[in-house]
C-alpha cells in the first residue's frame, strides 16, 4: 500500500459524459501527478500540482483539466469523453516535486467510455 | 522529446532462473527509476539509482545505473511465481520534474 488513494476503482460511463476522478496523496506529500495508461501509448505524464499550483503541464487534453485544493487532494476532470479516453489513470504524489524525486502511485481508476 | 526504449517487450521464464532487462536513452539521465506493476494496480517504485555507476540491490533484484548515463539495467536473480508483471524504467526529463516511462517488460515465470 503506497498511502496514495484513488476513487473510484471502476468508471464507465457514455461518449459525450463528463467524469471526476479523485486522489489523495501520501500524508505529507505536497505534490500529486496524474498519468494516463493505455495499452498503445504505455503510462503518459498529465499534469503535476505542488501545492494548489500547477507546476508541470505534459500531453493533457484541452477536454481534461485538474486541481489539487488546499486540503492536497487533488481531481481529474475529464469531458466530452470520447471512446479513446478508455485508460487507466494514475495518480502519483512525492514530497516536494523535485526533479528525480520518487513518486507513489495510487491503485488507478480503470475508466471505460462506450 | 526524449524515448526510453526498454527491452525486451517480454519475456516467459522458468521458475529459479535469472532474468536481465534493461532500458535505454538517447539522452542523458540524472537518475533511473525501475517500478513493477502487477495486473490492475499501480507501479511500485523498486529501485532508485542517482549515480552513474551505481550498483543497488533489494533482495533478489539489482540495478546499475550505465557509465554513460544513457542506460540502465535490472536482474532478477532466482525468479519466483511472484515475480510475474510489467517492469517499466522512467527517469525525469531533463531540466523536468516530469517522469518519461519506457514501454515497460512483461515478465512471466513458469512454475
Amino acid at each position: 500500500d503506497s498511502g496514495v488513494t484513488q476513487t473510484p476503482k471502476h468508471l464507465i460511463t457514455a461518449t459525450g459524459q463528463r467524469v471526476t476522478l479523485r486522489c489523495s496523496p501520501r500524508s505529507g506529500d505536497l505534490s500529486v501527478y496524474w498519468y494516463q495508461q493505455s495499452l498503445d501509448q504505455g503510462l503518459q505524464f498529465l499534469i503535476q500540482y505542488y501545492n494548489g499550483e500547477e507546476r508541470a503541464k505534459g500531453n493533457i487534453l484541452e477536454r481534461f483539466s485538474a486541481q489539487q485544493f488546499p486540503d492536497l487532494h487533488s481531481e481529474l476532470n475529464l469531458s466530452s469523453l470520447e471512446l479513446g479516453d478508455s485508460a487507466l489513470y494514475f495518480c502519483a504524489s512525492s514530497p516536494s516535486g523535485g526533479e528525480g524525486e520518487t513518486q507513489y502511485f495510487g491503485p488507478g481508476t480503470r475508466l471505460l467510455v462506450l | 522529446g526524449q524515448q526510453l526504449n526498454q527491452s525486451p517487450q517480454s519475456m516467459f521464464i522458468q521458475e529459479g532462473e535469472d532474468v536481465s532487462m534493461n532500458c535505454t536513452s538517447s539522452s542523458i539521465f540524472n537518475t533511473w527509476l525501475w517500478y513493477k506493476q502487477d495486473p490492475g494496480e499501480g507501479p511500485v517504485l523498486l529501485i532508485a539509482l542517482y549515480k552513474a555507476g551505481e550498483l543497488t540491490s533489494n533482495g533478489r533484484l539489482t540495478a546499475q545505473f550505465g557509465i554513460t548515463r544513457k542506460d540502465s539495467f535490472l536482474n532478477i536473480s532466482a525468479s519466483i511465481p511472484s515475480d510475474v508483471g510489467i517492469y517499466f524504467c522512467a527517469g525525469p526529463r531533463a531540466g523536468s520534474y516530469q517522469l518519461t516511462f519506457g514501454k515497460g517488460t512483461k515478465l512471466s515465470v513458469i512454475p
